[in-house]
């Protein structure tokens, strides 16, 4: 079965460069998240769209934007990146449509290291 | 505002030892859901389980059993013989009604040593 890619695996930046993150998420699923897990942490919502609508906004910093386009993959754009957005950055999708509520399936995630 | 809360930072067994995660959960909303991940060192999040707030029936999946008591506001984790593959960092999480973000408690790390 089809699963949540993400891309890259792995980046490296270096501090004030600026990184894209994309995401595709599960065939008609319509709801994508991000999440952010620094070392050690548990995962930390970032931002969600459903139907390319920004749905829900967590502790977004203003350098990151995020968007999701026509064919549902989603990207998340970091600037001026710091040491601190060293971390781990997952997508997951679901399907969110009216009365349905199902588990969000998550990517294997982007390992981004800021240097 | 929900809160999850997994008290027990690392846990270390031997293989086929009984072990049980626990997972507190605070929330004032009737309807609600709970979840459990699990994060191997490989890095990626696991799906376990998905509970709502309204069926407090537990549940049983091979070596896996769950037990929701909505009297103490728990949902813990329950690896029956463990082995060495069980070895992760294991998630509970929270979210409200309709699938909406998950509010994740700290972790445990389990180690099964051989």
């Amino acid at each position: 079965a089809a699963g949540v890619i993400q891309s890259p695996r792995h980046l490296i930046k270096e501090k004030r460069e600026t990184a894209t993150l994309k995401c595709y998420p599960i065939p008609r699923h319509d709801t994508v998240y991000w999440y952010q897990q620094g070392p050690g942490q548990d995962p930390q919502f970032l931002i969600s769209f459903y139907e390319k609508m920004q749905s829900d906004k967590g502790s977004i910093p203003d350098r990151f934007s995020a968007q999701q386009f026509s064919d549902y993959h989603s990207e998340l754009n970091m600037s001026s990146l710091e040491l601190g957005d060293s971390a781990l950055y997952f997508c997951a999708s679901s399907l969110s449509r009216v009365q349905m509520n199902t588990e969000a399936f998550f990517g294997q995630g982007t390992r981004l290291t800021v240097v | 505002a929900q809160k999850v809360t997994q008290a027990q930072t690392e846990i270390s067994v031997v293989e086929k030892e009984d072990v049980t995660l626990d997972c507190v959960y605070e929330t004032r909303d009737t309807t609600y859901y709970l979840f459990w991940y699990k994060q191997p060192p490989s890095g990626e999040l696991v799906f376990l389980i998905r509970r709502n707030s309204f069926d407090e029936q537990n549940e049983i999946s091979g070596r896996y059993s769950w037990n929701f008591q909505k009297s103490t506001s728990s949902f813990n984790f329950t690896i029956t013989a463990s082995q060495v593959v069980d070895s992760a960092v294991y998630f509970c999480a929270l979210s409200l009604t309709g699938f909406q973000k998950l509010v994740f408690g700290t972790g445990t790390r389990l180690l099964v040593s051989p």
